[in-house]
């Protein structure tokens, strides 16, 4: 089975804090994404990744930046924490670009902001 | 700007029963339809897929109906049991992009 791990399961960080999340996956997944989860409001998406050293945007990439520098590793860095950042962090990984090829989920990274 | 809309929000019905979750979009480049199922302390994990040439979709007791006239697609889930209490998302893709994910639904089913 497809694995995606995620480093933390619960993180409490203090505002102003600069905050690395990771995610690995272990099948050789071409495509990484990170979402975050916030009741009623669905997934939303933070940025992407098709490749190495590849980043796009997603819907809400303000507060945000990412690093792919290998093929297996996604880390999503929160610059500066801010309260309103306190959400569920879900990483997800898939094979293909374009084929109908669903996404495997990490258990997800719960952040607190204080 | 929520690309897709689900409804309802929650859902309680007895053991059974038949949940059906809605989802509607908007954008005709649409190509590729999942869902996915959530349980409390883990990630989404696919549950049953639809392309827009196809109606209908079967796997078990979950079925995808889909009307790509009205831009419309749902969720069945026949024979209900209180193990398929879990947060239902659907999801939407433009080939070579990525999903955009409705606001879920909260399924609850009663014994």
């Amino acid at each position: 089975d497809v694995k995606v791990t995620q480093s933390s399961r619960y993180l409490v960080k203090r505002t102003g804090e600069k905050v690395f999340l990771e995610c690995v996956q272990d099948m050789d997944h071409e495509n990484m994404f990170w979402y975050r989860q916030d009741p009623g409001l669905g997934l939303r998406l933070i940025y992407f990744s098709y490749d190495v050293k590849m980043k796009e945007k997603g819907d809400i990439p303000e507060g945000y930046s990412v690093s792919r520098e290998k093929k297996e590793r996604f880390s999503l860095i929160l610059e500066s924490a801010s309260t309103n950042q306190t959400s569920m962090y879900l990483c997800a990984s898939s094979l293909y670009r374009a084929l109908d090829y669903g996404y495997t989920f990490g258990s997800g990274t719960r952040l607190t902001v204080v | 700007q929520q690309q897709v809309k689900q409804s309802p929000q929650s859902l309680i019905v007895q053991k059974g029963g038949i949940p059906i979750i809605n989802c509607a979009y908007e954008n005709t480049a649409f190509d590729y339809f999942p869902w996915y199922q959530q349980f409390p302390g883990k990630g989404p994990a696919l549950l049953i897929a639809i392309r827009p040439d196809v109606s209908e979709k079967k796997e078990g007791r979950f079925t995808i109906s889909f009307n790509k006239s009205a831009k419309q697609f749902s969720l069945h889930i026949m024979d209900s049991q209180p193990g398929d209490s879990a947060t239902y998302f659907c999801a939407a893709r433009v080939s070579g992009y990525a999903l955009n994910f409705g606001k879920g639904t909260s399924l609850l089913v009663t014994p």
